[in-house]
């Protein structure tokens, strides 16, 4: 099956620092990659949406200026938590759509847990 | 998209099967019926998907009433790997570029 896969898997920061997360399609293209994020004992809340060259869509209530996505490429896309603080601390998973759509089955990776002191 | 109810947990024998309901009452003529389901501390899997028919895959097999308005996720011999949450999803498109809402899910537990 397609692999997706994030980096760092966890990450520790101090308050007020920007961490940044990867997520990369191994062995697909991935025109469109979500973000969501998600706290213990809750359900994946999506972020955004994010189109390889263009401005990602992000969903009510999350700032744009803080979580920064950028998608420069088919298999890579980031999100940069911009000066982090402690209530950013989450698990934040990314999942990408191959190209063309398909059955509509979506990709995700093994998440990566933010921790910020 | 329409919402989905879940119970929020079940329990199941290993090597019975499982099944996982879900309703979708306000759900509309092209939408579709997902399921996922997610592993503690992983990302969620893709299980199955219909429209109208029933389906059945390697994984699962999915039930959909005649009147859409609910459906079940059938795990037919359950073993302890299957312990995860379910998340049962409603989507407007058979497309994977189109955004995939979770609700709450059911957290189901297989016992030894």
């Amino acid at each position: 099956g397609a692999v997706v896969s994030q980096h760092p898997s966890r990450v520790i920061c101090k308050s007020g620092t920007s961490v940044k997360i990867e997520c990369r399609s191994l062995d697909f293209q991935a025109t469109t990659m979500f973000w969501y994020r998600q706290f213990p004992k809750q359900s994946l809340m999506l972020m955004a949406t994010s189109n390889e060259g263009s401005k990602a869509t992000y969903e009510q209530g999350v700032e744009k200026d803080k979580f920064l996505i950028n998608h420069a490429s088919l298999t890579l896309s980031t999100l940069t938590v911009t000066s982090a603080h402690p209530e950013d601390s989450s698990f934040y998973i990314c999942s990408a759509s191959r190209a063309g759509g398909g059955t509509g089955e979506l990709f995700f990776g093994e998440g990566s847990r933010l921790t910020v002191l | 998209d329409a919402k989905t109810t879940q119970p929020p947990s079940m329990d199941c024998a290993e090597g019975r099967a499982a099944n996982l309901p879900c309703n979708h009452s306000t759900i509309s003529g092209n939408e579709y019926v997902y399921w996922y389901r997610q592993i503690h501390s992983q990302g969620p899997q893709y299980i199955i998907h219909g429209l109208k028919n029933n389906e059945t895959n390697e994984m699962a097999s999915l039930i959909i009433t005649e009147d859409r308005k609910s459906s079940t996720l059938i795990l037919p011999h359950a073993t302890l790997r299957d312990t995860a949450v379910y998340y049962c999803i409603v989507r407007a498109r058979e497309d994977s570029s189109y955004k995939l809402i979770f609700g709450s899910g059911t957290r189901l537990l297989v016992r030894p």
